[in-house]
């Protein structure tokens, strides 16, 4: 367990929908990232948070949104789905060692939108 | 394109061989990481390289970072099944707070 914890684990759903992915980070992390991985592309970075506000904007794409709350936990939506957005989304909490960010990933979310 | 090219993509070998996997960019980073990710979880942090011509060893595992920071190699001795999962290298940018990922490297050591 790596302390970041995502929900749901799975997911289907159909094209036109919205979900909502959420990720809580580990005790003490203020950061949380969200990312994107298919098969074709890779980890694609969307989005971070740092303590409530937006700190850095990836590929995400306008149809996608994110948020996070006062306790720190984050929320991705996506909307109006299309076949193209099924993916794993993962989402890291950080802490800082040797000058840079180390990423603690969650399990990942796995979005089927048929 | 991407900023990062692993390779090679895919790599399957028997329990026992050694292997090298690579990570290439015409930039220049700040500090480089490794990480594995095995199947149905999130990828978990082996190492973060900082300094040109680092080289980091954790157990049968060897990193090095290039001397001019723009690349990194992955030297495995032994493979284990153990060892089977994608390698995924992902660099930091010079404020410390992006990390950009490679395509991976998918290995699966057999039995």
């Amino acid at each position: 367990d790596s302390g970041v914890t995502q929900t749901p684990k799975h997911l289907i759903t159909a094209t036109g929908q919205r979900v909502t992915l959420r990720c809580s980070p580990r005790s003490g992390d203020l950061s949380v990232y969200w990312y994107q991985q298919s098969l074709d592309q890779g980890l694609q970075f969307l989005i971070q948070y740092y303590n409530g506000e937006e700190r850095a904007k990836g590929n995400i794409l306008e149809r996608f949104s994110a948020q996070q709350f006062p306790d720190l936990h984050s929320e991705l939506n996506l909307s109006s789905l299309e076949l193209g957005d099924s993916a794993l989304y993962f989402c890291a909490s950080s802490v800082v060692a040797l000058g840079a960010n180390v990423l603690t990933f969650g399990a990942g979310s796995r979005l089927t939108v048929l | 394109t991407q900023l990062l090219e692993q390779s090679p993509q895919f790599l399957s070998i028997q329990e026992g061989e050694n292997l090298t996997v690579y990570c290439n960019s015409s930039s220049v980073f700040s500090s480089l990481q490794w990480y594995r990710q095995e199947p149905g979880e999130g990828p978990v942090l082996l190492v973060t390289v900082v300094t040109g011509g680092e080289v980091k060893k954790l157990k049968r595992l060897t990193f090095q970072f290039g001397d001019a920071r723009k690349d990194s190699s992955l030297h495995i001795t032994a493979a284990q099944p153990g060892d089977t999962g994608l390698y995924l290298c992902a660099a930091v940018n010079n404020a410390g707070n992006m990390l950009t990922f490679g395509g991976g490297t998918r290995l699966m050591v057999k039995p």
